[in-house]
């Protein structure tokens, strides 16, 4: 069945420093991947999506990768904020839907002021 | 993006009452909408994928005659837990397709059922 993994652990990182978050999947290959962000009591908001033939894609300080060999993709924040800080979530398309999502846990990420 | 209203945003109720829960899209007309539930630092886990005039389509596992789902028209989809009990309590999420041939989902902010 399809899986995704994202670390569980909290990520702290240093406010102005690059955060990046990781996502692993196995026994699929998504059409395209989407990052979400959560925030505590609230429901995902979009952030990004990119597509299989997609290497890369970029929205202001945001920036996700998309790596079909290795089955991962990595969502960068560049100079972040502490702003930035909520959870994060990666989501694939399933393999028997082409609009329904599977998703991943959640990184919670911290920037520290 | 669209924007998802969701009512009420948290609802405590006794053991064996129902809850109804609503969810609103607000500035497009929505054919599909969804419904998830969330534990606490858990994934997502999708209930059923509802469609304006149609039956919903229930996943693997979720009670169809439990979570009762109405898309009675292409902005209001209702969830109703019946018979609530204390394993029910979650945050309920639901959100909405714009239009076929996209992908993005657009959330409402979620409900908190806590069941005594």
């Amino acid at each position: 069945s399809q899986k995704i993994e994202q670390n569980s652990e909290a990520l702290n990182i240093q406010e102005g420093k690059t955060a990046t978050l990781t996502c692993n999947y196995t026994n699929y290959s998504p059409a395209y991947l989407q990052w979400y962000r959560q925030d505590p009591g609230r429901g995902p908001v979009f952030l990004l999506l990119i597509r299989e033939n997609e290497k890369e894609k970029r929205k202001e300080r945001l920036k996700v990768t998309f790596d079909t060999t290795l089955k991962q993709s990595l969502f960068h924040i560049t100079a972040s904020q502490p702003a930035d800080s909520a959870t994060y979530l990666c989501a694939l398309n399933r393999m028997d839907s082409n609009y329904q999502l599977i998703w991943g846990a959640g990184t919670k990420l911290i920037i520290k002021p | 993006g669209a924007v998802v209203s969701q009512h009420p945003s948290w609802v405590i109720c006794k053991s064996g009452t129902s809850v109804k829960i609503e969810c609103r899209s607000l500035d497009f007309q929505a054919t599909t909408m969804f419904w998830y539930r969330q534990f606490p630092k858990q994934s997502l886990m999708l209930m059923a994928t509802s469609n304006e005039g149609s039956k919903a389509t229930y996943e693997q596992g979720v009670e169809k005659d439990k979570f009762l789902i109405n898309h009675a028209s292409l902005t209001l989809s209702t969830l109703t837990v019946t018979s609530a009990h204390p394993e029910d309590s979650s945050f309920y999420i639901c959100s909405i397709l714009r239009g076929r041939g996209t992908d993005t989902q657009y959330f409402g902010p979620g409900t908190r059922l806590t069941v005594l």
